[in-house]
């Protein structure tokens, strides 16, 4: 079946490092992408990677992919108070359908 | 390069009513989906449309359609419109198939009564 599942809420501190963890289930999946929602937005495309990737750096941002065990995470370097947003991992097993999670809110305490 | 364009952003309806929204997407752009986002369901997929075709559809009711036009923009229409339908409703537009990066729009921001 298809599903995404994350961690609905976590909390850092200004210039700590955030992780945020995603399972999925379609292994057919070929893009794995992660999207932050700031209030009353839309979705920012953050970063993706390509399933054949284990990891992708894109300046502050860190993605990792274990396929083997369907696993994503986000890590953000020196994490900033205007970082605090709900991001959202999303696999795309088939053409334009995008499989969201629930969303993981980021609150960065300064 | 303009973004991803959704109007109205803002639209309040009342039971019954039905509801046209519209995309307009990236210039290039030829692939247009759509998004439902709700507090208890997240973030849904209503329907992809390329070249003015539907090419994949979501879990949703007869009453949720859309269409594409030449110009690759699109609208999604809601008849019949109920509580559960309100909604922030994104669009997002891809350069051919979904399967390349998607860009979001701001969206429409849905209020039934």
């Amino acid at each position: 079946g298809e599903d995404v599942e994350q961690s609905l809420f976590l909390s850092v501190r200004e210039g700590d490092s955030s992780v945020i963890n995603c399972t999925y289930t379609d292994s057919s999946s070929t893009y794995l992408y992660w999207y932050k929602q700031e209030p009353g937005a839309g979705l920012q495309l953050l970063t993706y990677i390509f399933s054949n990737m284990d990891m992708k750096q894109d300046q502050r941002l860190t993605v990792l992919l274990n396929k083997k065990d369907k696993h994503l995470s986000l890590r953000i370097a020196d994490t900033q108070t205007g970082d605090s947003a709900i991001y959202f991992c999303a696999e795309a097993p088939r053409g334009g359908k995008l499989i969201f999670g629930q969303g993981t809110t980021l609150q960065v305490k300064p | 390069k303009a973004g991803v364009t959704q109007t109205p952003r803002y639209l309040i309806k009342t039971r019954g009513q039905q509801v046209t929204l519209s995309c307009s997407p990236i210039s290039g752009h030829r692939s247009v989906s759509w998004y439902q986002q709700t507090p208890g369901q997240g973030l849904q997929f209503l329907f992809e449309y390329f070249s003015e075709t539907q090419r994949n559809k979501g879990n949703f009711p007869g009453r949720f359609s859309g269409r594409q036009f030449s110009n690759s923009r699109s609208e999604m229409n809601v008849s019949t419109l109920e509580l559960g339908d309100s909604a922030l409703y994104l669009c997002a537009s891809s350069l051919v198939t979904g399967k390349d990066e998607q860009f979001f729009g701001p969206g429409t921001r849905l209020t039934v009564l």
